[in-house]
């Protein structure tokens, strides 16, 4: 199984300031026949279901926020909020699709500071 | 839009099977995949398995021995059995649909719903 492994565990950020959260998978997500990058990103309230964010690692799924951004590439991947939001404190969640089974980082709690 | 619902009994005894139903209104079953995913309370997501409309199956290796899931394209259904449960199979479990788009499926999950906790207890 590939291991996503995320940092930090958890983070406090003040309103209005940048939050990185990072993703790192234990073998490549980068598919050379396509040049794709197999990773999501996901956001997990307090009892919610988590919601899909990004995909193909920097894709924004329709209704997100702009304020979210994936990038990286391999084995490295970032989410970045550039101006958090006070509905932005959740928990956040990287996923791997590369290879069967999908695996989940740990996750990384957001807070404010 | 697709909406997902978990159904099933909340509390499963030991050593018994856990059976859950995943009710999608709102859009088909056909030519999607269909994952369970669960996650201990507190902590992370784990994937259980998917099935295709046709019937397809994939399970997470370190569950195969005790997982079925099952499609009712009729009834725009999918069911999970656990068998032989324990106290470490305590979770919400979720079910949610995987992304397909001109032919080509992926396993980002989209959407999701809302979760059934199961306690497996005595």
């Amino acid at each position: 199984d590939i291991v996503m492994t995320q940092s930090p565990d958890s983070l406090a950020v003040s309103l209005g300031e940048r939050a990185t959260i990072n993703c790192k998978s234990s073998r490549s997500l980068l598919y050379s026949s396509n040049n794709k990058n197999y990773l999501a990103w996901y956001q997990q309230k307090p009892g919610q279901p988590p919601k899909l964010l990004t995909y193909w690692a920097s894709t924004r799924e329709s209704g997100v926020p702009d304020r979210f951004s994936g990038s990286g590439s391999g084995t490295d991947f970032t989410l970045t909020i550039s101006s958090l939001q006070a509905e932005d404190v959740a928990v956040y969640y990287c996923q791997q699709y590369y290879s069967s089974p999908p695996t989940f980082g740990q996750g990384t709690k957001l807070g404010i500071k | 839009q697709v909406q997902l619902q978990e159904s099933g009994p909340g509390l499963v005894k030991p050593s018994e099977t856990l059976s859950l139903t995943c009710t999608v209104s709102g859009g088909s079953i056909n030519n999607y995949y269909w994952s369970w995913i669960r996650q201990p309370p507190g902590k992370g997501l784990e994937w259980i398995g998917y099935i295709y409309s046709s019937g397809s199956t994939n399970y997470n290796p370190s569950l195969k021995s005790r997982v079925t899931i099952s499609v009712d394209t009729s009834k725009n259904q999918l069911s999970l059995k656990l068998t032989s449960v324990t106290a470490a199979d305590t979770a919400v479990y979720y079910c949610a649909r995987g992304s397909c788009s001109s032919g080509s499926c992926w396993d980002w999950f989209d959407p999701w719903g809302q979760g059934t906790l199961v306690t497996v207890s005595s």
